[in-house]
């Protein structure tokens, strides 16, 4: 998807597709990354989380890739479905005590699965 | 295993009011942390607190805004003279607090709508 303006990126498929999400984080000092999941109304809730020292973790469905020379991260979701339909966020979190517990969160990207 | 528990989900104040929103952190958990979120925005980071302390205020207005987690109850965060520009969502996350890796688990939300 491409945004424009203050709209948050958005990404349609189809049921049974694979999505990819993308984010670009800016501090290269950032240590953990998180992906949430935040449907409307709710909380965010997490999906898959990859440290700075692996570029690639895989959880049911979903797999997160980190590519840290870039400062991308992405998350990528298998045979999607339409409960999958939500805003996605990713977060960092910096290294070092003074960074522990506060995440930065990206702009988020709204994903709508189609049936 | 109740998750993080907010209250009151929705929050109507009339400008210049008061406003307390409340966050019990998930059983064992010692660590609270508020986050704000705009329309079409991600979260960003407020406060970090423990218990009697608060640990990381670096996302706080520097007015009108206060945050506490006593030795008993919930954590709590005060808004006074609220204006419209204080409407938003405003989460709390609960941790245990030793590693990152043991994850932050957000709550429900409180909705703030000021007229």
């Amino acid at each position: 998807g491409e945004s424009v303006g203050l709209h948050l990126p958005t990404l349609s498929v189809q049921e049974g597709d694979n999505s990819i999400i993308n984010c670009a984080y800016s501090n290269s000092a950032s240590d953990y990354f998180i992906w949430y999941k935040q449907e409307s109304g709710k909380g965010p809730q997490f999906i898959i989380d990859i440290r700075s020292n692996m570029d690639k973790r895989q959880g049911q469905r979903v797999t997160v890739l980190l590519n840290k020379t870039v400062k991308h991260l992405s998350l990528q979701i298998a045979a999607t479905q339409p409960g999958d339909s939500a805003v996605y966020f990713c977060a960092e979190e910096g290294a070092g005590g003074t960074s522990y517990g506060k995440l930065t969160f990206g702009q988020g990207t709204i994903l709508t699965v189609h049936p | 295993n109740a998750g993080v528990m907010q209250n009151p989900r929705h929050l109507v104040r009339r400008r210049g009011q008061e406003a307390r929103l409340r966050c019990s952190p998930m059983k064992g958990h010692s660590h609270v942390y508020w986050y704000r979120q705009l329309p079409e925005e991600g979260l960003k980071f407020m406060v970090y607190l423990q218990k009697e302390n608060i640990i990381d205020e670096s996302g706080m207005p520097k007015e009108r805004f206060s945050a506490e987690f006593p030795k008993e109850g919930p954590s709590i965060l005060r808004i006074q003279q609220v204006v419209r520009g204080d409407s938003a969502a405003y989460f709390c996350a609960s941790s245990p607090g030793s590693e990152s890796s043991d994850g932050y688990t957000f709550g429900s939300g409180t909705r703030l709508t000021v007229v």
